[in-house]
């Protein structure tokens, strides 16, 4: 099943504003990452958090981890027609002989010129 | 460096057909996976790898084959092809650290099932 789920699914906003998304996970996580997949293309790494981190910031982009809800968020600040993407949240895990990367169902950003 | 490269980029099949997808890379990582992504169902984990030699089942594994003989190299096998398998297949790979670090991925092979 998969694990991360992120909030909303669509999300439509002005150039300019600010977008957030939300990711929820059930089990225990070494790092929590964000991925950005343009329409038909693979996708790219944005941002990775480790679970004795709160906040971490790239450029843009603001993301936040509380492990005792088991969520994260994705803040993409003042957003431009480029922002517009699929956002993947990934919860990943090792241990036990166990390597493994689950991401959510995604939220889908659009922003208007 | 060419990253992560995948081949074919487009397939057809009919069902029961064979076939194999490729996937190299050329960053000298470690661990390699498998991904299927299906409309509104995210990345779902097929298959992965931890190194040459080394490969473990990911979420929906069933239908799949894969090896693992050169750090590089990370092939996906079809073995009888059904509908059910129409998708897109994106593999990736990263560097072990502590844990799963960046996943650098392909860009993907969309496979229809007839």
């Amino acid at each position: 099943s998969q694990q991360g789920e992120e909030d909303p699914q669509a999300l439509s906003i002005q150039e300019g504003e600010n977008a957030t998304m939300n990711c929820s996970y059930k089990t225990s996580i070494n790092n929590l990452q964000w991925y950005r997949q343009n329409s038909g293309r693979g996708l790219v790494h944005l941002i990775l958090i480790r679970s004795n981190e709160r906040e971490k910031h790239s450029g843009r982009l603001r993301v936040t981890l509380d492990t005792s809800k088991k969520s994260s968020s994705l803040l993409i600040t003042a957003s431009r027609a480029a922002d517009t993407a699929s956002y993947f949240c990934a919860r990943a895990y090792s241990g036990a002989g166990s390597y493994q990367l689950t991401f959510g169902k995604g939220t889908k950003l659009s922003v208007i010129p | 460096n060419a990253g992560v490269t995948q081949t074919p980029k487009f397939q057809v099949l009919k069902t029961g057909q064979s076939m194999t997808l490729q996937c190299a890379q050329d960053m000298n990582h470690e661990y390699m996976s498998w991904y299927r992504q299906d409309p509104g169902m995210g990345l779902r984990l097929i298959h992965y790898s931890v190194g040459a030699g080394i490969t473990d089942q990911g979420e929906v594994p069933n239908g799949y084959n894969v090896s693992r003989s050169t750090t590089e190299d990370f092939p996906l096998r079809l073995l009888s092809a059904a509908p059910s398998q129409t998708s897109v297949y994106f593999c990736a790979s990263t560097k072990r650290g502590l844990g799963i670090n960046e996943q650098f991925f392909g860009p993907g092979t969309r496979l229809t099932v007839l």
